[in-house]
């Protein structure tokens, strides 16, 4: 079974330029999330799925960023117009159904956005 | 306020000795889940292992174990005769017991990095 995969790998933009992110879940995880860590610090939380639908955005930092889940299968995310703290690696995570709290996210190997 | 705190940003040993890795969480709520994961360095989290609130037992798997003390609020993990494939960042985190459609958003600590020697 395929993991969790995300495009690009890397991606190093100007600030005030446009970037898309992209998450592939695993096939069938109705649940897909959203993470950023910033240099150093701790991985939080951006927003969650469930199939198309936005089920939590509290942790979208501004309405720079963009989220979309067309279908409820894939999702991407946009930055537009990127700044220079918006550099970090974006995860993505999927989940089979929200039955809990208790429910594995399983991660995908990160974008490195750098911002110049 | 939910909180995980890893005190330990890195930890350098040589094969073969043990190491812990400390996690420490804050949560008003008297359900939550505990989770560990492995960040190789090809980039991927990596989940480890999962436990809830209700259960304390320790676990071990393999060289892995972990140590869960909710009396310190704390959810340590110890790697035994450490390997050089063992060296990566590893994060602690907490998801609270929300239901009602609440999501079940991980609170992150902000990982320890291991480095094993050869």
């Amino acid at each position: 079974e395929a993991g969790v995969t995300q495009f690009p790998s890397h991606s190093v933009i100007e600030k005030g330029q446009t970037v898309t992110l992209r998450c592939d879940p695993i096939s069938g995880h109705d649940n897909l999330y959203w993470y950023r860590r910033v240099m150093g610090k701790e991985i939080k939380f951006l927003l969650h799925f469930v199939k198309e639908s936005k089920q939590d955005e509290s942790g979208m930092p501004n309405n720079r960023f963009l989220a979309e889940r067309t279908g409820g299968t894939y999702s991407t995310l946009k930055v537009q117009p990127a700044e220079l703290e918006d550099s970090g690696v974006y995860f993505c995570a999927s989940s089979s159904s929200y039955r809990g709290p208790w429910e594995t996210q399983y991660f995908g190997p990160g974008t490195r956005l750098l911002v110049l | 306020a939910q909180k995980v705190t890893q005190a330990q940003t890195e930890i350098s040993v040589v094969e073969k000795e043990d190491v812990t890795l400390d996690c420490v969480y804050e949560t008003r709520d008297t359900t939550y889940y505990l989770f560990w994961y492995k960040q190789p360095p090809s980039g991927e989290l990596v989940f480890l292992i999962r436990r809830n609130s209700f259960d304390e037992q320790n676990e071990i798997s393999g060289r892995y174990s972990w140590n869960f003390q909710k009396s310190t609020s704390s959810f340590n993990f110890t790697i035994t005769a450490s390997q050089v494939v063992d060296s990566a960042v590893y994060f602690c985190a907490l998801s609270e017991a929300h239901y009602g459609g609440a999501t079940n958003k991980l609170i992150f600590g902000t990982g320890t990095l291991l480095a094993v020697q050869p």
